[in-house]
């Protein structure tokens, strides 16, 4: 199972919206509703913004927002906050008996 | 709240065996969830291990498949990691967690362990 593809690098400035793409086929993005965001600051463990694609888990700003269109999927986070500089992944589901698949990850900097 | 915790050596000999244990706390390992490990070599990006429910039903990444075991002692409510014959290349962060598959996300994360493969 191939990785996802997520851009190494976007940045914005605070306030400002940014959006995060996230690459697969139909066998993985495309073929289900099951894309996952997780954000990861240096150190730390991934902490998981976003899960089927769009929704929010309790306590993660509305900021934060998902979408898919065909085997892309996105992230967008509004009104950048200095805290928002993490590494950001993307991850799918890929069938049964399959662990799914991560991205390659983005690293989000706040200018 | 669950919490999960990793342990086990920092240091491996390469073509020796990687042991981590994952104690799970603030719930059941019996529940309805899959528990998994993840691991990040320094500077890269996340990878899956492999994962276990309590019953014992494994899913492993296949290009580790021949290298890797976990197993779950639900006794003691934790889940362990055997990789053997490592590399250098095996050098990365390892997180255990919890995976939800109801829609199939990662929603507990352990703090992770350091695992540096080295004579």
């Amino acid at each position: 199972q191939s990785a996802l593809t997520q851009p190494p690098s976007a940045s914005g400035s605070p306030g400002q919206s940014v959006t995060l793409s996230c690459t697969g086929t139909s066998s993985d993005v495309g073929g289900y509703d099951y894309v996952s965001w997780y954000q990861q600051h240096p150190g730390k463990a991934p902490k998981l913004m976003i899960y089927e694609v769009h929704k929010r888990p309790s306590g993660v700003p509305d900021r934060f927002s998902g979408s898919k269109s065909g085997n892309t999927a996105s992230l967008t986070v509004s009104g950048l906050q200095a805290e928002d500089e993490a590494d950001y992944y993307c991850s799918s589901y890929a069938g049964s008996n399959n662990l799914g698949v991560f991205g390659g990850g983005t690293k989000l900097t706040v200018l | 709240q669950v919490q999960l915790q990793e342990s086990g050596p920092g240091l491996v000999k390469p073509s020796g065996t990687l042991s981590l244990t994952c104690g799970v706390s603030g719930g059941s390992i019996s529940s309805s969830f899959w528990w998994s490990w993840v691991r990040q070599p320094p500077g890269k990006g996340l990878e899956w291990i492999g994962e276990i429910y309590h019953s014992g039903n494994t899913n492993y990444n296949p290009s580790l498949k021949s290298r890797v075991t976990i197993s779950v002692d639900k006794s003691k409510n934790q889940f362990s990691l055997n990789l053997t014959s490592v590399t250098a290349a095996d050098t990365a962060m390892y997180y255990c967690a919890r995976k939800d598959y109801s829609d199939y996300v990662v929603d507990f994360w352990g703090q992770g362990t350091l695992v540096t493969v080295s004579s």
